[in-house]
């Protein structure tokens, strides 16, 4: 089956550590996306990559690191500066132009404790 | 800056009832236009892709209208059921930075 694959589905995270957060996917797609979503908010962009070994800050980068070494992979590191992490993540994939379709994983919630 | 708004917030109908939940963007160079459901807990499911050349896209009880012009979007539900109980999510991506752009979602309550 193809698609998106994120895990763990759910992650603690104590005070001052790094947690990674997996996403894997085999549709082939050159961009992949992190997102972040807040209860009762829209989804927030923290990264993307368009094609393996280059990435680009979103909207709230700060406290998050990101690697594409592969095509199929996209891995999101929560540093220990990222003072308020507690959050549904959301890693996402697509390729470019028009009539492309973007698909999104099932997410990862992390919790602070 | 794209921006994306979705009106209204939250909606509650009685099961039956045909409904519209409509999508505004302020940048009108976009490739694409997404609609997505999103169940409590759960990661969003594609409902329907409107290209920019496109007007409209259709599935089932689905139909979802593009005015690039005037940058607007509407997702109508037919006949609505509990089970379509939901968040709905509009998303566009650009021409420029490939960077998928979400609305904040409508909320939808239908009553049985």
């Amino acid at each position: 089956d193809g698609g998106i694959t994120q895990s763990p589905k759910y992650l603690f995270r104590k005070e001052g550590q790094n947690v990674t957060l997996s996403c894997e996917q085999n549709l082939n797609h050159d961009a992949m996306y992190w997102y972040r979503q807040d209860p009762g908010q829209g989804l927030r962009l923290i990264y993307y990559s368009q094609i393996v070994n280059d990435f680009q800050k979103g909207d709230i980068a700060e406290g998050y690191s990101v690697s594409r070494e592969k095509k199929e992979s996209f891995p999101l590191t929560v540093t220990s500066a990222q003072k308020n992490p507690t959050a549904f993540y959301l890693c996402a994939s697509s390729m470019f132009g028009e009539g492309t379709e973007a698909f999104f994983g099932q997410g990862t919630r992390l919790t602070v404790v | 800056k794209q921006e994306v708004t979705q009106i209204p917030a939250a909606l509650s109908v009685p099961e039956g009832e045909n409904l519209v939940l409509n999508c505004s963007f302020t940048d009108s160079a976009i490739y694409n236009l997404q609609w997505f459901r999103q169940d409590p807990g759960k990661g969003l499911t594609s409902l329907l892709l409107i290209q920019s050349s496109q007007r409209e896209q259709t599935s089932g009880r689905l139909n979802a209208s593009l005015d690039k012009s005037s940058g607007r979007s509407t997702l109508y539900i037919a006949a609505s059921q509990p089970g379509d109980s939901a968040t709905y999510l509009c998303a566009v991506i650009g021409e420029y930075g490939n960077k998928l752009v979400f609305g904040a979602g409508t909320i939808l309550r239908v009553k049985s």
